[in-house]
């Protein structure tokens, strides 16, 4: 199978502070990655395109300055929220997208990170 | 621009009632298809996916979506639904080009009464 991890799971900061998730694709290799956000009771929003070795593509509306993305690995892409604030809090899912073989065209999901900003 | 509509927002259905979740989208080109379902605290799981072929798909738990080109549909269906069906649902879609950026659905909460 596919599999996408998240880490952590769920994090509570203080506002003003930086948060940093983790995505991994643990048993494949990702080119792109793809970050989302869930609000209650709403579907999820894409915030962006992470790309291994370039700039990731933000959605409009979404401010690339306070939500960092980076994509060092073929495994990992990270989103780094800046200066996080309580409207920040919200769940955030990460996919990554499989090239190749009978899942071609597919997104595997990780299980989610749920941010609270005090 | 890609979009897709699901009409029915909370669905509530006693056991062993048949469940159709409706799903259309708006896209000019050729698309890939899905739903996925999200059970109470977990994360999303593919249930089925359309490329090409056969417009009847079957996935997992029993649950099958046929492809309608000329009504731009992808329509959830199973025939029986189990108090365990208790979810949100969310139809996706991609363009089949190189860029497989996912436009969902607004969601279809799924209330089993057992």
């Amino acid at each position: 199978g596919a599999v996408v991890s998240q880490h952590p799971s769920r994090v509570i900061c203080k506002s003003g502070t930086s948060v940093k998730i983790e995505c991994r694709s643990l048993d494949f290799q990702a080119t792109t990655m793809f970050w989302y956000r869930q609000f209650p009771k709403k579907s999820l929003m894409l915030m962006a395109t992470s790309n291994e070795g370039s700039k990731a593509t933000y959605e409009q509306g979404v401010e690339k300055d306070k939500f960092l993305i980076n994509h060092a690995s073929l495994t990992l892409s990270t989103l780094t929220v800046t200066s996080a604030h309580p409207e920040d809090s919200s769940f955030y899912i990460c996919s990554a997208f499989k090239s190749g073989g009978p899942t071609y065209n597919e997104q595997f999901f990780g299980p989610g990170t749920r941010l609270t900003v005090l | 621009a890609q979009s897709v509509s699901q009409h029915n927002h909370h669905v509530i259905l006693s056991e062993a009632a048949s469940l159709e979740l409706g799903c259309n989208y708006s896209y000019g080109g050729t698309v890939n298809l899905f739903w996925y379902v999200q059970y109470p605290g977990q994360h999303l799981q593919l249930l089925l996916k359309y490329f090409s072929g056969d417009p009847l798909v079957k996935g997992i738990k029993g649950f099958e979506a046929e492809f309608i080109k000329s009504k731009f549909s992808f329509n959830l269906r199973k025939p029986s639904v189990q108090w365990s069906d208790t979810a949100e649902y969310f139809c996706a879609v991609t363009d089949s080009g190189g860029y497989q950026k996912v436009t969902f659905g607004t969601g279809t909460k799924l209330q089993v009464i057992p």
